[in-house]
């Protein structure tokens, strides 16, 4: 069965101490990546589309990587900004244009 | 240029009401999806529009629809309300031949009470 799965659940940093988050993903066909951010109670936030292994994109204290099972978000030197959950969602052949999420891992950034 | 807009913000109905959440795309933007969040969770695939149909439907039951308008605004309706329906409903809003990139609105509220 096709599942994307996110880890961990939740992680809590001290400001500027750097840490990865983690996105799984069993699906057929790999179309596109995504990450987004989402503060509580609002819409997620587009960060990055990630299309095929090996691939990194950047942005700020950002940085996605994809490999064929698995994608990971480096949050470099974190401030209490950064503090949201982190989703990543998956687009496959199969599933047509739209989006399979994982769970999200919430991230608390102390200052 | 506006992003994604969605209304109302927050709203409460109770069991076997009917509701009718709105829409409207990024400028520029031919696609509409919607998502149902629930607290703790990622959002989950209702049914995406594009040319005013319904190109693909998510597992959820009939007492969901929706529709989409030529100017690419949509509406999602949900019919005979169960406490269960409560969540945060997401409208996405992308090119049917872009990236694959969905841009999301600040969502809905919905309480069932």
């Amino acid at each position: 069965e096709d599942q994307v799965t996110q880890s961990p659940e939740a992680l809590r940093l001290q400001e500027g101490e750097s840490s990865s988050l983690n996105c799984s993903y069993t699906v057929s066909g790999l179309r596109g990546l995504f990450w987004y951010r989402q503060d509580p109670g609002k819409g997620p936030e587009f960060l990055f589309t990630l299309y095929s292994a090996g691939e990194e994109k950047e942005k700020e204290r950002l940085k996605a990587t994809l490999t064929k099972k698995e994608s990971f978000l480096h949050i470099t030197a974190p401030k209490p900004e950064d503090s949201a959950t982190y989703l990543c969602a998956v687009q496959a052949e199969n599933y047509g244009q739209n989006f399979v999420f994982g769970p999200g891992t919430r991230l608390s950034v102390l200052p | 240029d506006a992003g994604v807009t969605q209304s109302p913000t927050h709203l409460i109905k109770t069991r076997g009401q009917q509701v009718t959440l709105r829409c409207s795309p990024k400028s520029g933007h031919d696609t509409v999806s919607w998502y149902q969040q629930a607290l703790g969770q990622g959002p989950q695939f209702i049914f995406q529009y594009y040319e005013e149909e319904e190109r693909q439907r998510g597992n959820f039951p009939d007492r969901f629809s929706g529709h989409q308008f030529p100017n690419y605004s949509s509406e999602l309706n949900v019919n005979a309300l169960l406490l269960g329906d409560s969540a945060l409903y997401l409208c996405a809003s992308s090119l049917w031949r872009g990236g694959g990139e969905q841009f999301f609105g600040p969502g809905t509220r919905l309480t069932v009470l």
